[in-house]
């Protein structure tokens, strides 16, 4: 069965700071994407990142990166220089082939917490 | 802003009812997703249509139906409602709806059913 685990229910990191969210998936489809989202408190799901299971190298899009453990199954969000504006839940998620087609499922989340 | 809209933002009515929510996706985008949010479920999946077909099904209840009409918007229509349909309620859209395809979404449609 297909599935997207974060253990971290909470995380605190000082402004300026890096942090790393956890997250690691399970599917037998050999072909899957792996993606990272954030809930700010507003509510919207903005796009993040995104990697590919095909991807040797792992993705980048400015502070954040995506540390790609395709052995471990592991996926983890390393935002750099962590701003006040990073306070949210963010959430990794993973598309692949399921029973009736691509479906994508979502982690439990991660709330991030910057401190001042 | 994303680019997918959706309507309304928010929606309160009571058990029994029945309400319909609209979203338009990206332009380009012919795939068309909906998701729910709640506290207990978390985000689920619930259904995803690709340039007017129904393209996969996720956790949708029989009392959910959903369409993608020829200008490619979409409505999910929920009956018979229940206080456990209270949610935030997501459309999403991709441009081809395969596996790599980053999904952009709306702003959501938060539900109370009283």
């Amino acid at each position: 069965a297909q599935k997207i685990t974060q253990t971290q229910p909470g995380m605190f990191v000082q402004e300026k700071e890096a942090v790393t969210l956890d997250c690691t998936y399970d599917t037998s489809d050999p072909s899957y994407g792996l993606f990272w989202y954030k809930q700010p408190s507003s509510g919207e799901m903005i796009f993040l990142i995104y990697q590919g299971s095909y991807d040797q190298q792992n993705a980048t899009e400015g502070r954040y990166s995506l540390n790609f453990q395709k052995a471990r199954k592991s996926a983890n969000l390393v935002i750099s220089a962590s701003q006040l504006g990073d306070s949210a839940m963010y959430f990794c998620a993973m598309r692949a082939e399921n029973t009736g087609g691509f479906k994508t499922i979502f982690g439990a989340g991660t709330r991030l917490f910057v401190k001042a | 802003d994303s680019g997918v809209t959706q309507t309304p933002k928010h929606l309160i009515t009571a058990t029994g009812q029945r309400v319909t929510l609209r979203c338009s996706p990206r332009s380009g985008d012919l795939s068309v997703y909906w998701y729910q949010q709640s506290l207990d479920q978390g985000l689920q999946f619930l259904i995803q249509y690709y340039n007017g077909e129904e393209r996969a099904k996720g956790n949708i209840l029989e009392r959910f139906s959903a369409q993608q009409f020829p200008d490619l918007h979409s409505e999910l229509n929920l009956s018979s409602l229940e206080l456990g349909d209270s949610a935030l309620y997501f459309c999403a859209s991709s441009d081809s709806g395969g596996d790599t395809d980053t999904q952009y979404f709306g702003p959501g449609t938060r539900l109370t059913v009283l």
